[in-house]
């Protein structure tokens, strides 16, 4: 696609439910964010990937949460046993080799009740 | 370690008024620097880079090496400025470290 695309674009589901977030980076881009953003908040450094390197992972609230991806391709992050301090927008953004600018997703909303 | 403080978490202005958000960096290399720009309902998205030394929609921000700044400056705010804006740093291996944002208001 022409940009990074997250689904779903809203996710309603209750409290100690699992959800799983998808983002669709740009094609060929090593470099890949996840970022939460509450309600009026600014942004929550979450996870980074880049190639095939070890991914970041200090952002990581608690072990609830957790992120994959498979080489430059699609990344999953999956909130288990959901909580209503989980709910947030959801952003990803992904930035390629010797391309400095983030290009980032609309986010999946999420709401836990 | 690097890092990127924007100490200003809402910022309200009169339209017409000059606006400048705060931005200050450490990073021990060669720094390269950037603001964002979240407008209501839109995607983050790219405002202006350091090294480009241009003026989007009537925005400047000049790096200051001896003082760790990149602020983020308009002589004139519009309503239509009203946005978060986020500053972010390059650093290592093309990783972007972002500030924690600056909600801006212009009050019309």
């Amino acid at each position: 696609g022409a940009g990074v695309s997250q689904s779903p674009s809203n996710k309603v589901t209750e409290k100690g439910k699992d959800v799983e977030l998808r983002c669709d980076p740009i094609s060929g881009h090593t470099a890949l964010y996840w970022y939460r953003q509450r309600l009026g908040q600014g942004l929550e450094f979450l996870i980074y990937f880049q190639g095939n390197s070890a991914p970041d992972k200090s952002g990581l609230p608690s072990d609830r949460f957790s992120a994959e991806r498979t080489g430059e391709s699609v990344s999953t992050l999956t909130i288990q046993r959901t909580q209503q301090e989980d709910s947030a927008v959801y952003l990803c953004a992904s930035s390629g080799q010797g391309i400095t600018e983030a290009f980032f997703g609309q986010g999946t909303r999420l709401t836990v009740v | 370690a690097q890092r990127v403080t924007q100490p200003e978490k809402l910022l309200s202005v009169f339209k017409g008024a000059p606006v400048e958000l705060k931005c200050n960096y450490s990073y021990s290399g060669s720094p390269e620097l950037f603001w964002y720009v979240q407008y209501s309902r839109q995607r983050l998205q790219l405002l202006l880079r350091h090294i480009s030394r241009e003026s989007i929609k009537g925005f400047t921000a000049d790096l200051n090496k001896g003082e760790t700044s990149f602020h983020l400056k308009k002589p004139f705010a519009q309503e239509e400025d009203s946005a978060m804006y986020y500053c972010a740093l390059l650093y290592g291996n093309n990783r972007l470290a972002f500030g924690k944002g600056n909600q801006v208001v212009v009050i019309p």
